[in-house]
């Protein structure tokens, strides 16, 4: 089955600053990668997806890149914030197999 | 808005004891799942259901089984509660194209 890896596992960046999270992943049929945050006690929600026919996709100040060739995709944050402290998951699936494979997760810390 | 409520927030269970953790979504999804999330290990898949009585296993679903005789609503059993099985439990719902997953605000099982 899928296996997918994130890097690193803590991160910790001056407010303000950029913030990147890199993840791989194993099956090359894989198609749909999701990325989702995840506040201190509250639930998973899903803040950005890329579908494998493009290469990169930005809403407001995050945006992610897919590189199939190296099996790889990245969550950017740019003028982090404080609000931005969390654990994000990357995910990938066949879009439309319903089955995410999800990352261990990253702690993001933004200092203020 | 979209609604995934988990039974409970906080359970405290004996060993050996049978424990059903209920997971209820409002939203006509065709797909549920159950994850296990513990610090380090991020979420793997208990099991999922594509259907109403359909279940596939997920990547660990030893000591755990499940039950959808409604669309709404998804069961989690522990058949004999173990105290490594103490975790974090969320349940999540999508559509059938499996884009955004929906999760529950999860429940915390603490086995004695």
């Amino acid at each position: 089955g899928e296996n997918v890896e994130q890097h690193p596992s803590t991160l910790s960046v001056q407010e303000g600053d950029s913030a990147v999270i890199k993840c791989t992943y194993s099956d090359s049929a894989s198609n749909y990668f999701p990325w989702y945050k995840q506040e201190l006690g509250k639930r998973p929600q899903l803040i950005i997806d890329i579908r494998s026919n493009v290469g990169e996709k930005k809403d407001q100040r995050i945006a992610v890149t897919l590189n199939k060739t190296a099996k790889h995709f990245s969550l950017h944050i740019t003028e982090t914030q404080p609000e931005d402290s969390a654990v994000y998951f990357c995910a990938a699936s066949i879009y439309g197999n319903n089955r995410l494979a999800f990352g261990k997760g990253n702690q993001v810390v933004v200092i203020p | 808005d979209v609604k995934v409520t988990q039974s409970s927030r906080y359970l405290v269970k004996r060993t050996g004891e049978k424990v059903f953790l209920e997971c209820v979504q409002d939203m006509d999804h065709e797909n549920m799942f159950w994850y296990r999330q513990d610090p380090g290990l991020g979420l793997r898949l208990i099991y999922f259901s594509y259907d109403v009585k359909m279940k596939e296993k997920g990547d660990i679903p030893e000591g755990y089984s499940v039950s959808r005789e409604k669309k709404e609503r998804f069961s989690l059993i522990l058949e004999s509660a173990s105290t490594n099985q103490t975790s974090m439990y969320l349940c999540a719902s999508s559509p059938p194209l499996g884009t955004e997953a929906f999760f529950g605000q999860g429940t915390r099982l603490t086995v004695v």
